[in-house]
């Protein structure tokens, strides 16, 4: 089965740089989330979209936004990039109203991991 | 993960059950969730409740909720080497037009001894 695609799997980039990170949720999913996880920590909430619209902020900086484009997948953009953002970046993806109970979970995917030396 | 809590560690010895448990604070909690999270990988879902459910078995994953006290735990039967990962406890709070999010525990670290 399909499951939620991001990319890099693996970036370096140096202070003040800029990144892009890409997610590709699993098809008919409507709902994506961004969530920054540093070393030895929980995962944090940043944002999250349903229908191409931002539904919920967490604790993303305004250094970074994001957006679901039309085919639904997200990218997650990072400016002035800093020490403190070197961390994994995980994407989920849910249906956010799915017809049963059985269809809520929430998948995510592998990570990107994001080196800011 | 302010709003979940769990604790940090565990040791079993393999073939042993684990048991793994999770406070969460928020009434409004649609559905808890358990991820198990191995060295530099992803979060995979484990399994996740209901919360008008008290419990649900999937074959060594026992998951047993109390909503009074707002308690979750992950019981695994016959716990295998391949079981040492950090597992996360997470909430679903649902506010409303697609809006909700998922909060996490701290993760349990659990440590399996051949």
């Amino acid at each position: 089965a399909a499951g939620v695609i991001q990319s890099p799997r693996h970036l370096i980039k140096e202070k003040r740089e800029t990144a892009t990170l890409k997610c590709y949720p699993i098809p008919r999913h409507d709902t994506v989330y961004w969530y920054q996880q540093g070393p030895g920590q929980d995962p944090q909430f940043l944002i999250s979209f349903y229908e191409k619209m931002q539904s919920d902020k967490g604790s993303i900086p305004d250094r970074f936004s994001a957006q679901q484009f039309s085919d639904y997948h997200s990218e997650l953009n990072m400016s002035s990039l800093e020490l403190g953002d070197s961390a994994l970046y995980f994407c989920a993806s849910s249906i956010a109203y799915p017809q049963s109970t059985a269809g809520t979970e929430a998948f995510f995917g592998q990570g990107t991991r994001l080196t800011v030396v | 993960g302010e709003d979940v809590e769990q604790s940090l560690f565990l040791s079993v010895r393999e073939g042993d059950s684990s048991v793994i448990n999770c406070t969460y604070t928020d009434s409004s909690s649609t559905y808890l969730y358990w991820y198990k999270q191995e060295p530099g990988a992803g979060l995979q879902l484990l399994t996740y409740i209901f919360s008008n459910m008290d419990m649900k078995q999937d074959q060594r994953l026992t998951v047993l909720l109390n909503k009074k006290d707002k308690h979750l735990s992950l019981r695994i039967a016959d716990t295998q080497t391949g079981d040492s990962a950090i597992y996360f406890c997470a909430e679903k709070v649902y506010s409303g037009a697609g809006s909700y999010q998922l909060t996490f525990g701290k993760g349990t670290k659990l440590s399996v001894i051949p």
